[in-house]
């Protein structure tokens, strides 16, 4: 029944070592999101992917990279984590960015991954 | 100044009571209003989502903006314990597709 699944849910890595969270999602919704969220936090977008065309948020550090081989799945890249980005990594996924009626399109969540850098 | 502001509490309320969550935001741009609930450990799930100012009913749950104050609120009724959740209100601006979450507001329904 999961429709957004997230692995793993709890991830240990530590300061500097890569490190890849994945999302896979059986919706078959053409758009992809990752957020994080610090504790007692609002979730911040990092970026998003329409399809293959993937869109940055401006403030999102270059630390973190994403990519979406196929439309099911979409991994986080954290290529140097430091202690400041522990968190809980929240992907969503939505059918289209505007709907059909010309409505934003809701987003569902994953149960995210909780990062601890060592 | 945040866009979007909601008191993170906690609140605490005994089982039974009214419930009225608040968030307030900036921008009149925002046209597209949400309303999620967290539990701990697991990710947000979609409670309401409105276009319009006035109210909107699902079950125990209703939703009300008045676009004019900026101002959006979810109303429970005959809380039960299992209600006990983070709840996060959230927007998009017209035209867009961003999320913008206020920080949420812990509730804790008590027996």
């Amino acid at each position: 029944d999961a429709m957004v699944i997230q692995n793993p849910r709890y991830q240990v890595t530590q300061f500097g070592k890569p490190v890849t969270l994945s999302c896979s999602q059986t919706l078959n919704h053409n758009v992809m999101y990752w957020y994080q969220q610090k504790s007692s936090q609002a979730p911040k977008l990092l970026f998003h992917y329409y399809d293959k065309d993937f869109n940055n948020e401006a403030d999102t550090p270059d630390n973190f990279q994403s990519r979406r081989p196929n439309t099911s799945f979409c991994f986080l890249d954290i290529r140097s984590p430091g202690l400041g980005d522990a968190a809980m990594y929240l992907c969503a996924t939505s059918r289209d960015l505007i709907s059909a009626g010309g409505l934003t399109d809701t987003q569902y969540f994953g149960p995210g991954t909780r990062l601890t850098v060592l | 100044q945040k866009e979007v502001e909601q008191d993170p509490g906690p609140l605490s309320v005994p089982e039974g009571a009214i419930v009225s969550l608040n968030c307030t935001y900036s921008n009149s741009a925002f046209q597209y209003f949400m309303w999620y609930r967290q539990y701990s450990r697991k990710g947000p799930e979609l409670l309401m989502y409105t276009y319009s100012s006035g109210n909107k009913e699902d079950g125990r749950f209703t939703a009300q903006v008045d676009k004019s104050s900026k101002y959006i609120s979810l109303f429970i009724r005959d809380s039960q314990p299992s209600d006990s959740a983070t709840y996060l209100c959230a927007m998009i601006k017209g035209g867009g597709n961003k999320l913008t979450f206020g920080t949420g507001t812990q509730l804790k329904v008590e027996l």
